[in-house]
């Protein structure tokens, strides 16, 4: 398809355990963003990458969530020792560099 | 902080326009005017950006005030699809988006 693709679409993990989120943008664009949607409220911005490289990580919550983009192009979100306030909708978007941002249908993870 | 001031909710009839506001007082002269909506389930979708001039597209016009402190998304003729909550963004090219609550709007049949 042409837009941006995200899987899993549901993720049920047990607390304490890794998670990997997958996000395959837009062919040929160049920014990449992540968010989390929590229930109810508005997505908040996690990192930002330019290519490869990651500008802006301010977003991330703690040290257990990591990101990258090796390639430039799929890029990944992994939390590490996952807990329930993990809980939520994780959002990838992608962007020609002066143009909007296109967002994928997110990720559900659900931690128990 | 979203940055952006909008209505809560929102009721429209079927057929009728739409007309969403927003304000963004403090919006500085580089920062665009973004309006994306979202259906439940679904990621954000992209409706329509201006800098200082009204913009249409097929889905929608963006009605930006001269001193650019607030705007007006414009839904001509809502459809029962049209119900979701639709965000008003202020924001410079290639940054990450400021979400606030959104207006949630409903099109009743």
């Amino acid at each position: 398809g042409a837009g941006v693709s995200q899987s899993p679409r549901y993720k049920v993990a047990k607390r304490g355990q890794d998670v990997a989120l997958r996000c395959d943008p837009i062919s040929g664009h160049v920014s990449l963003f992540w968010y989390q949607q929590a229930l109810g409220q508005g997505p908040e911005f996690l990192t930002y990458f330019q290519n490869e490289a990651q500008l802006d990580k301010s977003g991330l919550p703690s040290d257990r969530f990591f990101a990258e983009r090796p390639e430039g192009s799929v890029s990944t979100l992994k939390i590490q020792r996952t807990q329930q306030e993990d809980s939520a909708v994780y959002l990838c978007a992608s962007s020609l560099k002066v143009q909007p941002q296109h967002f994928g249908d997110g990720t559900r993870l659900s931690i128990l | 902080d979203a940055k952006t001031t909008q209505p809560p909710s929102m009721d429209c009839a079927e057929g009728r326009a739409a007309n969403l506001p927003c304000n963004h007082s403090t919006i500085s002269g580089n920062e665009y005017v973004y309006w994306y909506r979202q259906i439940h389930s679904q990621g954000p979708q992209y409706i329509i950006h201006g800098l200082k001039n009204n913009e249409t597209n097929e889905m929608a016009s963006l009605i930006i005030t001269e001193d650019r402190k607030s705007s007006t998304l414009i839904l001509p003729h809502a459809t029962l699809r049209d119900t979701a909550v639709y965000y008003c963004i202020r924001g410079r090219v290639d940054t990450p988006l400021v979400f606030g609550k959104g207006t949630r709007l409903s099109v009743i049949a």
